[in-house]
């Protein structure tokens, strides 16, 4: 069974489209992530939520948005798609505390034309 | 939030050990080390974690010196698999903050 996974693998899109990524994990985890790693391997958090907190980075654009059904779930939602948001956005999960590994999904390749 | 700071690339040859190191100067008392591996196209996989001395797992051993201002990520005899990018990161232990730096791409080499 596979623990974290992302849909769809692909998503090519234009500018100014609004598009959804889907997580789910079934691990048992409290607290999932969104990651975003760019052209140039730079993997960077976007978010992390658990059932009491959502942290935001700062630098993220209210442009992303994510949205959690139940523990098991957290998409990631984007509005009014740019260019600059190409990328692969990786979801993951872990027990929550900071000190336990993350696991991850295979990620989504998003394109943006 | 400590961040850190590894080599862009290392080339090895199989068989042969390696090891990446990591600095981490603004590390903080509670915070954890930890490494990860990513093959192209996939998600980063965890590989050891450690607070202080040496770790040894069944991939990989950490050995994070007294002042924790380093660590270094020791690969025995490694394989072509083994090609891949590792990240060094500190954990913090409260909001769920991880910094995943550059990371490291390694090449081993027939």
């Amino acid at each position: 069974d596979t623990a974290v996974s992302q849909t769809p693998k692909y998503l090519v899109t234009q500018m100014g489209n609004d598009k959804s990524i889907k997580c789910e994990q079934n691990l048992g985890h409290d607290t999932m992530y969104w990651y975003k790693q760019d052209s140039k391997k730079f993997l960077k958090i976007m978010f992390s939520y658990n059932n009491k907190e959502l942290i935001i980075n700062e630098t993220v654009p209210n442009r992303f948005s994510p949205k959690s059904p139940d523990k098991a779930h957290l998409n990631l939602h984007i509005n009014s798609l740019e260019l600059g948001d190409s990328a692969v956005y990786f979801c993951a999960s872990s027990l929550s505390g900071g000190y336990y590994e993350q696991y991850f999904g295979p990620g989504t390749r998003l394109t943006v034309t | 939030l400590a961040k850190t700071t590894q080599p862009i690339s290392m080339d090895s040859y199989e068989g042969q050990e390696v090891n990446i190191t990591c600095s981490h100067n603004n590390i903080a008392t509670n915070d954890y080390i930890t490494w990860y591996q990513q093959f192209p196209s996939q998600g980063p996989r965890f590989i050891i974690q450690g607070y202080k001395t040496k770790v040894t797992n069944e991939v990989a051993s950490l050995f994070i010196p007294a002042d924790r201002k380093s660590s270094t990520l020791s690969l025995p005899r490694v394989s072509l698999s083994d090609t891949a990018v590792y990240y060094c990161l500190v954990v913090l232990p409260t909001g769920n903050q991880f910094y995943f730096g550059t990371g490291t791409s390694l090449t081993v080499i027939p």
